[in-house]
């Protein structure tokens, strides 16, 4: 089945600071790759996402790359804010399953 | 509507107790998935209902049982729980059957303390 990597676990970074959150998966046949933002006591909430015919996505100060070669991904954040906050989900389903990473809690400080 | 709901929010039950957990969507969606959130963890999956059959399910207990009376609602019941099935579960759904391309928009979810 498929395995989701995702690093760091934890992640604190000064207000307007950029964060980057890398995922790596193991199934090949996985083509689709969404972010997830949760807040405390709070649902997960799609932020972003990309499919593996494109290589990179932004929307306005996040943005996803994509390697497929090498099966890894990457969410990026610039000009962080407090309420960027949050524990952040990779994910990367298959037909039959949908794994996520284990999580990244990240800590913007004013 | 671009919600999922779920109800209740809070339930505190014993382990003899006999309770549902209900989602309900209106967005059109085929696929309905249950998971399992322990604290500072990922969601796990439980179960996936696609057209309204069970396509998945994750050698979940039998204690949890699935049920989908309509493309709309999916519920959880649940019987004989033990304290380590407290955790925060959330309903998910998705366009089309198959995780695999299809993005899935989750519920707020039902935080179960088992006593």
């Amino acid at each position: 089945g498929e395995n989701v990597e995702q690093h760091p676990s934890t992640l604190s970074v000064q207000e307007g600071d950029s964060a980057v959150i890398k995922c790596t998966y193991s199934d090949s046949a996985s083509n689709y790759f969404p972010w997830y933002k949760q807040e405390l006591g709070k649902r997960p909430q799609l932020i972003i996402d990309i499919r593996s015919n494109v290589g990179e996505k932004k929307d306005q100060r996040i943005a996803v790359t994509l390697n497929k070669t090498a099966k890894h991904f990457s969410l990026h954040i610039t000009e962080t804010q407090p309420e960027d906050s949050a524990v952040y989900f990779c994910a990367a389903p298959t037909v039959n399953d949908m794994r996520f990473g284990a999580g990244t809690r990240l800590t913007v400080k004013p | 509507d671009t919600e999922v709901t779920q109800t209740p929010k809070h339930l505190v039950m014993g382990m003899t107790n006999k309770k549902s957990l209900k989602c309900e969507q209106h967005m059109g969606h085929r696929a309905m998935y249950w998971y399992k959130q322990k604290a500072k963890k990922p969601p796990e999956l439980m179960f996936v209902y696609s057209y309204e059959k069970l396509s998945i399910n994750e050698s979940v207990p039998s204690r949890f049982s699935p049920e989908c009376p309509n493309s709309s609602l999916l519920n959880l019941h649940l019987h004989a729980l033990q304290p380590e099935d407290s955790a925060l579960y959330l309903c998910a759904s998705s366009q089309a059957p198959g995780a695999s391309t299809d993005t899935q928009y989750f519920g707020p979810g039902t935080r179960l303390t088992v006593l």
